[in-house]
């Protein structure tokens, strides 16, 4: 069965630092999403992308922020300057439409 | 601003008892809700959609239940197992054209042997 993967499961960084986060979505979706959990927090919509460009982005989803489709297939997302708050649960999904969001495993971010 | 609750925040229940969960959310302009399962530092695994337009899904022991009027939708897990234990997600899709994700903060089931 298709899956979402991401790299890495777990990146440790300092505080100011860039980072990337990498997603492959499922390969036929048209719709990709990133969301974040901090610790003990809710699941949190960060940002949604469609036809190559950005569809929808929340509050959290600010200038430090970014997200690419370089390829046509991986699906990034660029954190300039990490702070602490940054620490957290990232999960990338994908979905064809308003159907089934399918999860990747994550990529723990800590910002020390 | 689409707000999704749910109840209990936590249950525990012995082995073979039938349960259910409950969410509920704000604005009833919905595309679809899904439920979801996370296991401790995992993802979030897909365990039923149902679209604004249904009343009900079901897969194995699990049936969902939607009443989108009342903005509320049910969980009902069957003869619960040990390995049913996880926490359980609720989240709507609504809003735009984007079909983004509102979550609740979830029910932390335990199922004891």
């Amino acid at each position: 069965e298709p899956e979402v993967t991401q790299t890495p499961s777990h990146q440790v960084t300092q505080m100011g630092q860039e980072v990337i986060l990498r997603c492959v979505p499922i390969s036929n979706h048209l719709y990709f999403y990133w969301y974040r959990q901090i610790l003990g927090q809710k699941v949190e919509f960060l940002v949604s992308f469609y036809n190559n460009e950005i569809s929808e982005k929340s509050e959290i989803f600010d200038d430090q922020f970014s997200v690419e489709r370089p390829d046509g297939s991986n699906f990034t997302l660029k954190i300039r300057s990490t702070k602490l708050e940054d620490s957290a649960m990232y999960f990338c999904a994908s979905s064809w439409g308003s159907d089934t969001q399918y999860f990747g495993p994550g990529t723990r971010l800590t910002v020390l | 601003k689409q707000e999704v609750t749910q109840i209990p925040a936590a249950l525990s229940v012995p082995e073979g008892e039938n349960l259910v969960l409950n969410c509920s959310f704000t604005d009833s302009a919905i595309y679809n809700l899904q439920w979801f399962r996370q296991d401790p530092g995992k993802g979030l695994t897909s365990l039923l959609l149902i679209q604004s337009s249904q009343r009900e899904q079901t897969s194995g022991r699990l049936n969902a239940s939607l009443d989108k009027s009342s903005g509320r939708s049910t969980l009902y897990i069957a003869a619960s197992q040990p390995g049913d234990s996880a926490t359980y997600l609720c989240a709507v899709s609504s809003g735009g054209s984007n079909y983004k994700l509102t979550f609740g903060k979830g029910t932390l089931l335990t199922v004891n042997p």
